[in-house]
């Protein structure tokens, strides 16, 4: 059962355009979550994150908004440059099991930025 | 970089096999995570460590398993190879492993198994 769903696996976006990346959860636990970039054959890498108390978080061209009632949250970057390109995943912090730190992941949405 | 290195960063090994991975997290973090990522699937959390101690389990087979050092290094052990367990396996690491901490992961070990 997946608890976090990114149900685009690709985006094509024109540079210069706005690019919104989605995500969908199930657990209502969940009360932290992050977005991670991933080029190929590097690790994950912080992007940005949200705390369930906000609706929005903002850095620079990044952008996260948390609907908790609809239980979703969107990435949006503008304007999209052709560096974004990358997979993005979206994860949530589990609190049950003891357990505080470790994240639960999106299987990733693959983001190209055309030039 | 991350900060986090991982060896090696290519495996390739036989069915019934066992292989270790190693994993040393950032400076100054005591907390320690082990991911899989299959193909087409999302990062799976196989453990955490903190400070030399197990903090949590995810989805870790039996045959599996991980340790974390005095020096705050980590070591995953695969063993009994199965073709299944070719995949990618991240290291992470955070301050204390608490909630809202970012993760900062290294680049991974790619493990085929034949």
């Amino acid at each position: 059962d997946q608890q976090v769903k990114q149900n685009s696996p690709s985006l094509s976006v024109q540079e210069g355009r706005i690019s919104i990346l989605n995500c969908d959860y199930t657990n209502s636990m969940f009360d932290y979550f992050l977005w991670y970039k991933k080029y190929p054959a590097e690790g994950p890498t912080f992007l940005i994150s949200i705390s369930s108390i906000k609706d929005k978080n903002e850095d620079g061209r990044f952008t996260v908004f948390l609907n908790k009632s609809a239980k979703h949250l969107s990435l949006h970057i503008v304007p999209s440059q052709p560096g974004d390109s990358a997979v993005y995943f979206c994860a949530a912090s589990a609190q049950y099991g003891g357990s505080q730190g470790n994240l639960i992941f999106g299987k990733g949405t693959k983001l190209s930025v055309k030039p | 970089d991350s900060g986090v290195t991982q060896t090696p960063k290519h495996l390739i090994t036989a069915t019934g096999q066992r292989v270790t991975l190693r994993c040393s997290p950032r400076s100054g973090d005591l907390s320690v995570y082990w991911y899989q990522q299959s193909l087409d699937q999302g990062l799976q959390f196989l453990i955490q460590y903190y400070n030399g101690e197990e903090r949590a389990k995810g989805n870790i087979l039996e045959r599996f398993s991980a340790q974390q050092f005095p020096d705050l290094h980590s070591e995953l052990n695969l063993s009994s190879l199965e073709l299944g367990d070719s995949a990618l396996y991240f290291c992470a690491s955070s301050v204390s492993g608490g909630k809202g901490e970012t993760q900062y992961f290294g680049p991974g070990t790619r493990l085929l198994v034949l």
